[in-house]
């Protein structure tokens, strides 16, 4: 079965990072691009960048250049979004999402900033 | 790529046909997808490619249109359909998606 699996919630501190992983079974992880996309509370589902299974090139939105980092561990078929630098305002729920037409997602995980 | 869907929320009946839009600022072809959410859980591959049924998903679901204008219809609607939709563009980068349309029960 074709699925992704994400870490636990998380909760942070303004300024900290968090870093949350994807791991993929059931299918060639290398084979695919994995998109990350976070929905804070009551908002619209947001795009935050994509990662290449097979290379490891990125895409990342503008919004997150300097503070998103995606990474991927090809042995483990598992891909991980960190974030720097957390304000209150990336309290969300991250999903991680496979190829090109989004499609399967993980459950989400919950990251809360909060002092 | 900005889309905006309409309408923001609409009450229905089950068995009504349901037709929700969506419009991107730019020509964005057939790069739209459809998705479905359910409160507390990810969003789930309605349609792709503006028109194609994803597999396992009822054929009461359809979608139509190209370039800007873009429509996802929900034949009759049944009582697991209530959730809130979303359209994606995936054309260029950054991929963003509309503000979603909630489906209540009237």
């Amino acid at each position: 079965q074709v699925q992704l699996v994400q870490t636990g919630a998380e909760v942070k501190k303004p300024g900290a990072s968090v870093k949350v992983s994807c791991k993929a079974s059931g299918f060639t992880f290398s084979n695919y691009g994995v998109h990350w996309v976070r929905q804070a509370p009551g908002e619209r589902l947001e795009w935050m960048g994509w990662i290449n299974a097979d290379n490891g090139n990125t895409k990342e939105s503008q919004k997150f250049q300097d503070r998103l980092i995606l990474t991927k561990d090809t042995s483990a078929s598992t891909v991980y979004m960190e974030l720097r630098s957390l304000r209150s305002e990336d309290t969300a729920v991250y999903f991680c999402a496979m190829t090109f037409w989004f499609d399967p997602w993980g459950q989400g995980t919950l990251v809360t900033v909060s002092s | 790529i900005q889309l905006t869907q309409s309408p923001s929320s609409l009450s229905a009946s089950v068995g009504d046909r349901v037709t929700i839009t969506c419009r991107a600022s730019q020509d964005i072809n057939s790069f739209l997808a459809w998705y479905q959410q359910n409160p507390g859980k990810a969003p789930k591959l309605l349609i792709y490619a503006a028109s194609t049924l994803q597999s396992g998903v009822p054929s009461r679901f359809s979608g139509s249109g190209s370039g800007t204008d873009f429509t996802l219809t929900i034949s009759s609607l049944q009582p697991e359909d209530f959730a809130t939709y979303y359209c994606q563009q995936v054309n260029s980068y950054p991929r963003t998606f509309g503000q979603g349309t909630k489906v209540e029960i009237k």
